[in-house]
């Protein structure tokens, strides 16, 4: 059964910086690429980032550009989010979603989804 | 960057009828990167429906996508209790960002 935990989630203060993960199981991790889909309170979702199958490429969304980054250790079958400079506007649950494909372009759909990992930006 | 509108942006039905929901992108794209997904409340996004038609794996046979172009809709024959969620449209192919719609929230009447 494919797997994705999420975990690293919490509360910072803006201008803040945290790391997180998603550990994945169940399948060859490094056949396929990642992505990080986040969702605000009580809005709709957002694609954060993704990165491909062997590392070596990765996207972001303009809202987080310079200021996220997205890396994956393949010997551990895991992805993580590093998350700096945040923002209020940063609060959301974070999803870890597997694509059904290795590259990022064109891109795959996304499944399964991890549980998600909440962020909150506060003061 | 395509913009995808779903509509209408919530709706309240009774258990056993018929509905539609509409996804409709800014511009022409290839059906085969149209996505579906459902979220239930407190639950993590699910997989329904990829390449605008096909079911996802053990998808029951009552949700249908169809489309093309810039129009896509789902389609859920029958209503059961566990399908009143929130439901998004995605478009992930070509290159990022793979934007979502803003949802549809399918509400119990």
């Amino acid at each position: 059964e494919v797997q994705l935990v999420e975990s690293g989630g919490g509360l910072v203060h803006p201008g803040g910086s945290l790391r997180l993960s998603c550990a994945a199981s169940g399948f060859t991790f490094n056949n396929y690429a990642m992505n990080w889909v986040r969702q605000a309170p009580g809005k709709g979702l957002e694609w954060v980032s993704g990165i491909s199958g062997t590392g070596h490429t990765a996207y972001y969304a303009d809202s987080v550009k310079g200021r996220f980054t997205i890396s994956r250790d393949n010997s551990k079958n895991t992805v993580f989010l590093q998350l700096n400079s945040l923002r209020a506007e940063d609060t959301a649950v974070y999803y870890c979603a597997k694509s059904s494909i290795v590259v990022l372009v064109p891109g795959g759909y996304f499944d399964p989804w991890g549980q998600g990992t909440l962020v909150t930006v506060s003061s | 960057e395509i913009v995808l509108t779903q509509s209408p942006g919530s709706l309240s039905l009774s258990p056993g009828e018929r509905v539609t929901l509409s996804c409709r992108a800014s511009q022409t794209v290839s059906s085969n990167y149209l996505a579906w997904y459902q979220q239930r409340p407190g639950q993590a996004p699910r997989l329904l429906i990829y390449a605008a038609s096909t079911r996802a794996t053990g998808i029951p046979d009552r949700f249908s996508g169809s489309g093309s172009g810039t129009d896509f809709t789902l389609t859920i024959s029958r209503l059961e209790p566990e399908d009143f969620a929130v439901y998004y449209c995605q478009l992930f192919g070509d290159s990022p960002p793979y934007s979502f719609g803003q949802g549809t929230k399918l509400e119990i009447k």
